[in-house]
């Protein structure tokens, strides 16, 4: 278990609405990453983070923001969502001092955006 | 964006024997190489790891890392129908802190 939380693990809301998805880690890692997972595509990375405050953009980032304002979490914003956006959302963490190591998952956010 | 290669499959072998799985990678200085498997409906689970050219053994499951072929394997010996899952396989690029991932290869064991 990599303590990772994400919230909330469901939601359902309307295009236009913003929405805001949660990575909560337990163990001080410095990297965290977001994906999204969609039949056909695989995971794709939005965003991630090496430090407080410290993100980078990654494939699938237009229409997402991120914020790192503590270690332990990571936020993940829609500020306007898509149906488009309609996805699994997954949050990593890597285990290292570096970004290549392991990453460790966690549950994943089922997000429909009607 | 480099690209991961893998067969989507599904890969049908019957229980108790070898199950293969191939992944190809485009970017020559990827450095780093996973395995996950992921059940539907579920994240995916770190299952092997493997940097240096060669074979990586853990249990049932053998990694293998060509370089020069750009190619990775994973063979999962003795195969049980838990096995029956989407395997991912992710690279780190030369630069990157990210994981470029394939597709996934889905295995079916059968009884």
């Amino acid at each position: 278990d990599a303590g990772i939380t994400q919230s909330p693990r469901h939601k359902v809301t309307e295009t236009g609405t913003p929405v805001t998805l949660r990575c909560h880690q337990t163990e001080n890692h410095r990297y965290m990453y977001w994906y999204r997972q969609d039949p056909g595509h695989g995971l794709r990375l939005i965003h991630y983070s090496y430090g407080v405050k410290d993100t980078d953009k990654g494939e699938v980032s237009d229409g997402y923001s991120v914020s790192r304002s503590k270690t332990e979490d990571f936020l993940l914003t829609l500020e306007s969502a898509t149906s488009s956006q309609t996805s699994v959302y997954f949050c990593a963490i890597s285990t290292g001092d570096v970004g290549n190591q392991p990453q460790h998952f966690g549950d994943g956010t089922r997000l429909s955006i009607l | 964006q480099k690209e991961v290669e893998q067969n989507s499959g599904p890969l049908s072998v019957p229980e108790g024997a070898i199950a293969s799985l191939n992944c190809t990678y485009s970017d020559r200085g990827s450095q780093s190489f996973f395995w996950y498997r992921q059940y539907s409906g579920k994240s995916p689970e770190l299952i092997m790891f493997i940097y240096s050219n060669g074979d990586k053994e853990d249990g049932r499951f053998t990694a293998q890392l060509n370089k020069a072929s750009q190619y990775v394997s994973l063979l999962i010996r003795d195969s049980q129908p838990s096995d029956s899952a989407t395997y991912l396989c992710a690279v780190t690029p030369n630069s990157g802190y990210a994981l470029n991932f394939g597709k996934g290869t889905s295995l079916l064991v059968t009884p």
